[in-house]
C-alpha cells in the first residue's frame, strides 16, 4: 500500500533559517501528495498539495514539488517565522482505493526569535 | 469550508466506562477517520469508513468500535475504558476519488482515563 517516510524531528531554527524537511513515499499509480500542519492545542489543517509529477505546492511562503523521480515531496520554506513553530505532517499519497491513510509521526518545528 | 465539530474538546473518564466520542462533518464527504496522537508515536489510525455502514480497521483498532449510520456522523466507541487510551483522538473526513482529496480534520478531544 501507499506510505510515507518522513524525516524525525524535533527540529530548532533561529528566525529567518531556512527549513526543509524532507519526505519520500511509496505509491502506485499517480496520487496526490499532502502537507499538513498542527499549530499548538489544534487540529490538523492542510498546508500544501499537488496532484501530479513535477507540481509544486505552494502556501504561507511554505513549498513542496512533486517529485516522481526521486518519489519524494520536501517541505522547504526560506525564512521561518516564530509562528512557523508547529508540527508538520506529510501525508500519505491518497488516490483510487487506497482509504487507508497512516500518517507518520510528524516532525516537531520550533523556531526562536 | 467544511466543518468537523467534535463534540467534546476535553472529556474525563474512569476506567471500566463506555465512552462515545462522536464527530460530525458538514460537506457530504464518504471518508470518515478516527485519528490518536501520543506524544512520540505521532499520528495512528484506529477505525475508518469510506461509506454508510462500511468500516474497515486500521493500524490500532483493539480497545476501539466505530459506528456509521449516518454519511454525517462516524463516532468511535471505547467499549471499556482503560488507562492507556488516555490520549488526544482526531477525526477527520474527506472525499473519495482517484485523483484524492485531502483530509478535513476536527479540533481534537483531549480524553484522560482515570
Amino acid at each position: 500500500g501507499n506510505s510515507v517516510t518522513q524525516m524525525e524531528g524535533p527540529v530548532t531554527l533561529s528566525e529567518e533559517a531556512f527549513l526543509t524537511i524532507n519526505c519520500t513515499y511509496t505509491a502506485t499509480g499517480y496520487p496526490s501528495l499532502f502537507w499538513y500542519v498542527q499549530y499548538p492545542g489544534e487540529g490538523l489543517q492542510l498546508l500544501l498539495k499537488a496532484t501530479k509529477a513535477d507540481d509544486k505546492g505552494s502556501n504561507k511562503g511554505f513549498e513542496a514539488t512533486y517529485r516522481k523521480e526521486t518519489t519524494s515531496f520536501h517541505l522547504e520554506k526560506g525564512s521561518v517565522q516564530v509562528s512557523d513553530s508547529a508540527v508538520y505532517f506529510c501525508a500519505p499519497p491518497s488516490g483510487g482505493s487506497n482509504y487507508k491513510l497512516t500518517f507518520g509521526k510528524g516532525t516537531l518545528l520550533t523556531v526562536n526569535p | 469550508d467544511v466543518k468537523v465539530t467534535q463534540s467534546s474538546r476535553y472529556l474525563v473518564k474512569r476506567t471500566g466506562e463506555k465512552v462515545f466520542l462522536e464527530c460530525v462533518q458538514d460537506m457530504d464527504h464518504e471518508n470518515m477517520f478516527w485519528y490518536r496522537q501520543d506524544p512520540g508515536l505521532g499520528l495512528r489510525l484506529i477505525y475508518f469508513s469510506y461509506d454508510v455502514k462500511m468500516k474497515e480497521k486500521g493500524d490500532i483498532p483493539e480497545g476501539y468500535s466505530v459506528s456509521r449510520e449516518k454519511k454525517e456522523r462516524f463516532s468511535l466507541i471505547l467499549e471499556s475504558a482503560s488507562t492507556n487510551q488516555t490520549s488526544m483522538y482526531l477525526c477527520a473526513s474527506s472525499l473519495p476519488g482517484s485523483l484524492g482529496s485531502p483530509l478535513h480534520f476536527g479540533n481534537g478531544t483531549r480524553l484522560t482515563v482515570t
